[in-house]
């Protein structure tokens, strides 16, 4: 088992561009959530996908959305990104209690 | 909103016994995590407790919840240079949506001292 994979593992991207994240959760999870972390700080909730849907949602702007594919993989797309948006993006899935992370995806906003 | 606090930082020398505290806010919390994040990683699950549960224990490790204070511990027996790294506590509660979010503490950076 692979585990909770992720790509890129990093990217470089320019204001106002957009970008899209990767993520596939571990065999056997259904439900997947994505994570903010900047530096210094513990990981804040963007949104979380279950069966296809966003089920719900942190307290991020409409430029964070996301998708869930038929075979539980997921993309986070931020779009017109800012400064601000500079992270560790990490992509979490959970089965009931056991929530397992990616190694995340460091974007860097020039 | 949901609110979960930890320390920063802890000091340690090999060998000793580790303690790292956290506190939250949030009354219907079904399940309390810790995480442990090494530099440029994800986070590692280390271990979960069901909140009607007050201790658990697996290896190294033991668990402590005072549901009533809202306090949340994590021991690590005979602590290892490869210990060092960021724990997290996070609580997993219900949002208003009626669904489960988890709510991450801002993280305990453990120093071991050889």
């Amino acid at each position: 088992d692979a585990g909770v994979t992720q790509s890129p593992t990093h990217l470089i991207k320019t204001r106002g561009q957009q970008v899209t994240l990767r993520c596939s959760p571990k065999s056997g999870h259904d439900t997947v959530s994505w994570y903010q972390q900047a530096l210094g700080q513990g990981p804040q909730f963007i949104f979380q996908y279950y069966e296809e849907e966003e089920r719900q949602r942190g307290n991020f702007p409409d430029r964070f959305s996301g998708h869930q594919f038929p075979n539980y993989s997921s993309e986070l797309n931020v779009n017109a990104l800012l400064l601000g948006d500079s992270a560790l993006y990490l992509c979490a899935s959970s089965h009931r209690a056991e929530q397992y992370f990616g190694p995340g995806t460091r974007l860097t906003v020039t | 909103g949901e609110d979960v606090e930890q320390s920063l930082f802890l000091s340690v020398r090999e060998g000793d016994s580790s303690v790292i505290n956290c506190t939250y806010t949030d009354s219907s919390s079904t399940y309390l995590y810790w995480y442990k994040q090494e530099p440029g990683a994800g986070l590692q699950l280390l271990t979960y407790i069901f909140s009607n549960m007050d201790m658990k224990q697996d290896q190294r490790l033991t668990v402590l919840l005072n549901k009533k204070d809202k306090h949340l511990s994590l021991r690590i027996a005979d602590t290892q240079t490869g210990d060092s790294a960021i724990y997290f506590c996070a609580e997993k509660g219900e949002s208003s949506g009626g669904y489960q979010k988890v709510t991450f503490g801002t993280g305990t950076k453990l120093q071991v001292i050889p």
